[in-house]
Order: structure tokens, then sequence, then C-alpha cells
């Protein structure tokens, strides 16, 4: 069964800093980009950043970028996400989550989509 | 960034009935497009990829339909289960983009 368990979040004050963790088992981890969703209270949810299986490639949406960085360690079946500079709309249930691939026939392309997610961790950005 | 807009933004409906949400793209993403229901409290779950191809486990009330910047997801003969928020996901490019969500109530 594939499980995704966050850990790391709580309260911080504006400018501070946090880790985020999540642990994999289940399936092989070193096989999967890996990303993290996020969605503050009361809204939609926001696509944060990814990681390729070897960490060789990272994206970030734009209001991170400087700020988050997301890594893996594929030894320990973990992803991670650095917040630095933590503002009051980084307040978030921050998810965990899984991308898989897959081609469709008759199509071009590989398709991606987010097939698992953890429960979530809740970050809270306050004074 | 691709911009990805649903419609209708709240929807009443009973059991029993169809009930169709629209997304529409700023621009081309093909059909690298994929739908979620999330209720409240608990992580989204993937219901459709690639535009139109049920995840495995979905029951079949559930389809998707559309290319380039048109989609849609269908719900026919909606269960009381079904009562949720949904949300359209566009993996063209970077930065991956939500709609802003669906909510499907009781009426």
């Amino acid at each position: 069964e594939v499980q995704l368990v966050e850990s790391g979040g709580g309260l911080v004050q504006p400018g501070g800093s946090l880790r985020l963790s999540c642990a994999a088992s289940g399936f092989t981890f070193s096989s999967y980009w890996m990303s993290w969703v996020r969605q503050a209270p009361g809204k939609g949810l926001e696509w944060v950043a990814n990681i390729k299986q070897d960490g060789s490639e990272k994206y970030y949406v734009d209001s991170v970028k400087g700020r988050f960085t997301i890594s893996r360690d594929n030894a320990k079946n973990s992803l991670y996400l650095q917040m630095n500079s933590l503002r009051a709309e980084d307040t978030a249930v921050y998810y965990c989550a899984r991308e898989n691939s897959a081609m469709v026939r008759g199509r071009a392309g590989v398709f991606s989509y987010t097939d698992f997610w953890g429960k979530g961790i809740t970050v809270t950005v306050s004074s | 960034d691709i911009q990805l807009t649903q419609s209708p933004s709240f929807l009443s409906a009973s059991v029993g009935d169809s009930v169709t949400i629209a997304c529409r793209a700023s621009r081309d993403i093909s059909t690298y497009l994929a739908w979620y229901q999330q209720k409240p409290g608990k992580a989204p779950n993937l219901l459709i990829y690639a535009a139109s191809t049920l995840q495995s486990g979905v029951p079949s009330r559930f389809s998707g339909s559309g290319s380039g910047t048109e989609f849609t997801l269908t719900i026919s003969s909606l269960q009381p289960e079904d009562f949720a928020t949904y949300y359209c996901q566009q993996v063209n490019s970077y930065p991956i983009t939500f709609g802003q969500g669906t909510r499907l109530e009781i009426k």
C-alpha cells in the first residue's frame, strides 16, 4: 500500500524557516517524480514544486522561487521542502504527492498526473 | 502561466442527477489535463487524466472530455458520496496550475 506521511509543520513567525519531510513507503520511491501541493485555508489547490527521480530537475511556482527548496533522499525514501523567509501567505496545508505518468493508446506524448497524496501537514505563519 | 477557469464555481444538484463541470485553459494544452475530487479535510483524489482516461478504481459514472482549451467533467447519476469539490489541473507546462474549484452540493 502506497503511503506518504508528512511531518515538520507547525507555527512559525514571518521571516522564519521550516523543513517539511515526507516519508514514502509501499512503492519504489526512486522511480517517481514527487511534488508538494498546498492549500490555504478555505482556498483551492496550489502546486508548489516538484523534483525528478534522481533530483536533477526541480521546478517551482514563482511565488516560492528563491525561498523554498525541494529535495529528496532516495536511500531514505524521503522528500523534503525547505521553506525560508516564510510569509503569512504561505500559511496552508502542505501535501506531499507522487506523480505518475502513462501513455494513452492512440495519442502521442506521455501524460502525467498525481495519483497518491499524503494526508497533509499544516504550516501557519503568524506573529 | 496557464490559467484554468472552472465553471460554475458552485453547483447544486440532487442524487440521481447528471452534472457537467467545465474547465477552460488560457491557451492550448492538448489533452494534458487531470481532474480531482476533494472532500472536506481530505487530500484530493485523482479521477481522470489525459483529459478522458479514467483512473483505475474510479466509478464509470465519471467521464472527461475535451482538448485544446475546453474540457468537461461529467458525473452521471450522482451518488451521495459525489458531493465534494472538483478541480482541474493542467500538466502541459510549468508551473503546473489548478482551476479554482467547483463545489458540488446536495440540493
